[in-house]
């Protein structure tokens, strides 16, 4: 899905540092979500936003932050509470209509240790 | 919360057989189950979704089924290809907030 652009594609971080992750959608979409990834596990919700100025946890949030000052931004800070950081990480967009819209993904960002 | 299960976690087929994966959730209130498609190391792309309205959608190679009753979803790969091989999850969600709720994946390999 071309009209979700997350950056970069590969992030270090140091211990006690605090890293930003990029998620921007040009497809007008009203909520955005981020998931994490862990090899041999399903995707897991961090945090979810339906709306700019508001959103929600999900079941894994403890150590990460967001902010959805914009319709089309979601950036998600790995804060140094997180310890154990190294993952997959998707943002993700959809409509928030009338019943479920689907959610359409970015091409992720793949977090490390240094 | 919903917990979805994903099974068999490794699936491998011979080109041209079918595939099926199946999955449970627990929640009764759910009513979308959306199917993704993941290449390694690349993001998940949806193939097909059901909502709980109907019992059974197909598109072309790919069907979904749907048993609210016993609360689980299938997916069906119909003449499978190289091409196929990837790692498949199921979602279920019940709106509203329209969070997902995955299962593990299932990865797929057709032997040619």
């Amino acid at each position: 899905d071309g009209g979700i652009t997350q950056s970069p594609k590969y992030l270090f971080r140091k211990e006690g540092q605090n890293v930003t992750l990029s998620c921007e959608q040009n497809l007008n979409h009203d909520a955005m979500y981020w998931y994490r990834q862990d090899p041999g596990q399903g995707l897991r919700l961090i945090y979810y936003s339906q709306i700019v100025n508001d959103f929600q946890k999900g079941d894994i949030a403890e150590g990460y932050s967001v902010s959805r000052e914009k319709k089309e931004s979601f950036p998600l800070t790995v804060t140094s509470a997180q310890k154990n950081p190294t993952a997959f990480y998707l943002c993700a967009s959809s409509f928030q209509g009338a019943g479920n819209q689907p959610q359409h993904f970015g091409d992720g960002t793949r977090l490390s240790i240094l | 919360g919903e917990n979805v299960e994903q099974h068999p976690s490794t699936l491998s087929v011979q080109e041209g057989d079918s595939a099926v994966i199946k999955c449970t959730y627990s929640d009764s209130a759910s009513n979308y189950f959306p199917w993704y498609k993941q290449e390694l190391g690349k993001r998940p792309q949806l193939i097909i979704d059901i909502r709980s309205n109907v019992g059974e959608k197909k598109d072309q190679r790919i069907a979904v089924t749907l048993n609210k009753t016993a609360k689980h979803f299938s997916l069906h790969i119909t003449e499978t290809q190289p091409e196929d091989s990837a790692v498949y999850f199921c979602a279920a969600s019940r709106g509203g907030a329209n969070n997902l709720f995955f299962g593990t994946g299932t990865r797929l390999t057709v032997i040619p």
